[in-house]
């Protein structure tokens, strides 16, 4: 069965590091991948949208990684601050015709002062 | 703001009661998934909705339905609730069918329905 794992439930970092997410997945062949921000009681937020076809896709400070081989995506905070303290959610997407995404369980960061 | 909204916010019921709970999506927004979310869990897909008909569904019972109206709102129902369906319910609506566009499957959340099953 399909398979999604974030490396790690919950990673601390100091202020100013940055932060590296894992997500990898098994018996999938996602089309896309998106990765979402959940703060505590409220309903994820869209970040970046890699494709298949993609290697890396930057947005700011946010760098995301997709490699279909070792069916593996890595997301990175650079300059981490407080603020970005929450859980990182990864989603796969079948591509057209299918339109269900299917996320990972999250990993909570913590961004230490 | 994602511009959808959902209600209520919290809710608690007894086991095999009937619940239905509500979502506004953004407007012009055609599309909208229903996902569950167990506590310490990623959304789980329920179903999909464009423009008013179930366009998927993923590994929940028909006691899970669903209903899309053409003014953005949409409702979901679930009958004979059990304790296992106490968690977050979030609605997502995006803008439409992807249609070789994967800007349009992203998801634009509400801040979820917290449901209590005693």
């Amino acid at each position: 069965s399909q398979k999604i794992e974030q490396n790690s439930e919950a990673l601390n970092i100091q202020e100013g590091k940055t932060a590296t997410l894992t997500c990898n997945y098994t018996n999938y062949s996602p089309a896309y991948l998106q990765w979402y921000r959940q703060d505590p009681g409220r309903g994820p937020v869209f970040l970046l949208l890699i494709r298949e076809n993609e290697k890396e896709k930057r947005k700011e400070r946010l760098k995301v990684t997709f490699d279909t081989t070792l069916k593996q995506s890595l997301f990175h905070i650079t300059a981490s601050q407080p603020a970005d303290s929450a859980t990182y959610l990864c989603a796969l997407g079948a591509g057209a015709g299918s339109y269900q995404l299917t996320f990972g369980k999250g990993t909570k960061l913590s961004v230490i002062p | 703001e994602t511009g959808v909204t959902q209600s209520p916010t919290h809710l608690i019921k007894t086991r095999g009661q009937q619940v239905t709970l509500r979502c506004s999506s953004q407007s012009g927004h055609n599309t909208v998934s229903w996902y569950q979310q167990a506590l310490g869990q990623g959304p789980q897909f329920i179903f999909q909705y464009y423009r008013e008909e179930e366009n998927g569904r993923g590994n929940f019972p028909p006691r899970f339905s669903g209903l899309q109206f053409p003014n953005y709102s949409s409702e979901l129902n679930v009958n004979a609730l059990e304790l296992d369906d106490s968690a977050l319910y979030l609605c997502a609506s995006s803008s439409g069918l992807a249609g070789g566009s994967l800007a349009k499957n992203i998801q634009y959340f509400g801040a979820g329905t917290r449901l209590s099953v005693l």
